[in-house]
């Protein structure tokens, strides 16, 4: 089945700083990937998807990229915030009709004012 | 705030008791996939529902675990008889669609199986 990797287990930046956070995934069938976030003592929450059929999607400061040749995909929020210190934790998904979401290990990213 | 309800929060039960937790999905959403979280922060799938139709679910499910999405009434899992290893957080999503949607989550139930 898919095997989703999240590699960075922990992420500090400094305030006005960009983020990165990199995912890798197994299964070339998986065609959506989806991102959210954890802050402490709240559910997860969706922040941003890209779907396969794009390279690149932004919303506000985060930018998704995925590279299908590589099966990576990555987050980065730019202009990063205090408030952008959470888990973030990103998916991939196979569009078989019957969705199911594998979940990488989450990053707890930090953000130092 | 989430528009998934669960319930309870907390749940500590002796090995080998039932445990029980609901989940309200948001209104209006006809999927709803129950997850386990470890501390390690891993999640395992364990069974998703389209209204009242189970789509997919695991082996272990199909064992000690039972679920279900009954119309008009709060989703619910159930731990026939909890395991130590059963501990972990339990989370509850719904979605509008089967596929490529995004998750809506709940809190989180929290069991602890001493």
């Amino acid at each position: 089945g898919e095997k989703v990797e999240q590699h960075e287990s922990t992420l500090s930046v400094r305030e006005g700083d960009s983020a990165v956070i990199n995912c890798t995934y197994t299964d070339t069938a998986s065609s959506y990937f989806p991102w959210y976030k954890q802050e402490a003592g709240k559910s997860l929450h969706f922040v941003i998807d890209i779907r396969s059929n794009v390279d690149r999607k932004q919303s506000q400061r985060l930018i998704v990229l995925l590279d299908k040749k590589a099966k990576r995909f990555s987050l980065h929020i730019t202009a990063t915030q205090p408030e952008d210190s959470a888990i973030y934790f990103c998916a991939a998904s196979l569009n078989t009709g019957y969705q199911n979401f594998y979940f990488g290990k989450g990053t707890s990213l930090t953000v130092i004012p | 705030n989430s528009k998934v309800i669960q319930t309870p929060r907390y749940l500590v039960k002796g090995q080998g008791q039932k445990a029980k937790m609901r989940c309200i999905p948001e209104k209006g959403h006809p999927v709803v996939f129950w997850y386990q979280q470890n501390k390690n922060n891993e999640f395992k799938f364990l069974i998703n529902f389209q209204n009242q139709e189970v789509l997919q679910q695991i082996d272990m499910t199909e064992k000690r675990f039972s679920a279900e999405c009954p119309s008009n009434s709060p989703c619910s899992l159930e731990i026939q008889s909890s395991e130590a290893g059963d501990s972990a957080l339990y989370l509850c999503a719904s979605s509008l669609n089967r596929a490529d949607e995004r998750l809506f989550f709940g809190h989180g139930t929290k069991l602890s199986v001493l």
